[in-house]
């Protein structure tokens, strides 16, 4: 089963508001966590990442925040637009144990459906 | 520049039939592949990965194979598809440890219906 969930399966949330999706991962093996974003139809596209060694990172308009002490994650995105609609994966990262340590293995939430109201 | 191509983008089959999806990265050498399956309104689930020519780990039994006959090429095989075979299905790639890309890069996925 994923050992990675979301407490949230939807938001909606209006335009130029900051947007927050949640994230609740199981293992704490995991060395690195990834946000991905799935526009319908179309294949999971890299966000933002961060180790396990960190506990806030941000790039342009997104901040993603690391709680290992309640193993947490979410992503925040500000003034959120019209082209952020779309499901948001949060996933976490473990080395496959007979791979020699050169491969991983993601693990993947259910997803949160992000709809932004213009 | 790394690319990754999937296809096809859609496919309708009858049960019973045989499928065959492929997947090729270019710009870049000895990658980790992976093949995930998503379905309607869920998370993605992990079928096959490959770390090298002929090796193939399979993650959970069903009823698909994957089999690398190149470096760059992923092949996501059936011989008797089933009904609970429809779904999107995601080719990926990465690199090792040493690479300096730690996520996964997707394809654009093809969408199997079995009808």
């Amino acid at each position: 089963g994923e050992s990675v969930g979301l407490h949230l399966p939807t938001l909606s949330v209006q335009e130029g508001d900051n947007s927050i999706i949640n994230c609740a991962y199981s293992n704490s093996a995991s060395d690195y966590f990834i946000w991905y974003k799935q526009e319908s139809g179309k294949g999971p596209q890299f966000i933002i990442d961060i180790r396990s060694n960190m506990d806030k990172r941000q790039g342009q308009r997104v901040t993603v925040l690391l709680n290992k002490t309640v193993k947490h994650l979410s992503l925040q995105i500000a003034a959120t637009q019209p082209g952020d609609s779309a499901v948001y994966f949060c996933a976490e990262r473990r080395i496959i144990a007979d791979s020699g340590g050169s491969n991983y293995k993601l693990t993947f939430g259910k997803g949160t459906l992000l709809t932004v109201n213009p | 520049s790394q690319t990754i191509h999937q296809w096809p983008a859609t496919l309708v089959q009858p049960v019973g039939s045989p499928l065959s999806l492929e997947c090729t990265v270019e710009g870049t050498s000895n990658p980790n592949l992976y093949w995930y399956r998503q379905a309607a309104g869920r998370g993605l689930q992990l079928l096959f990965y490959s770390v090298g020519i002929g090796q193939i780990s399979s993650e959970v039994p069903q009823n698909l194979s994957a089999s690398r006959p190149q470096d760059r090429q992923f092949i996501l095989s059936s011989k008797k598809l089933l009904l609970s075979d429809s779904g999107f299905y995601l080719c990926a790639w990465n690199q090792g440890v040493s690479g300096v890309s730690y996520g996964y890069t997707f394809g654009s996925g093809t969408r199997l219906t079995v009808v």
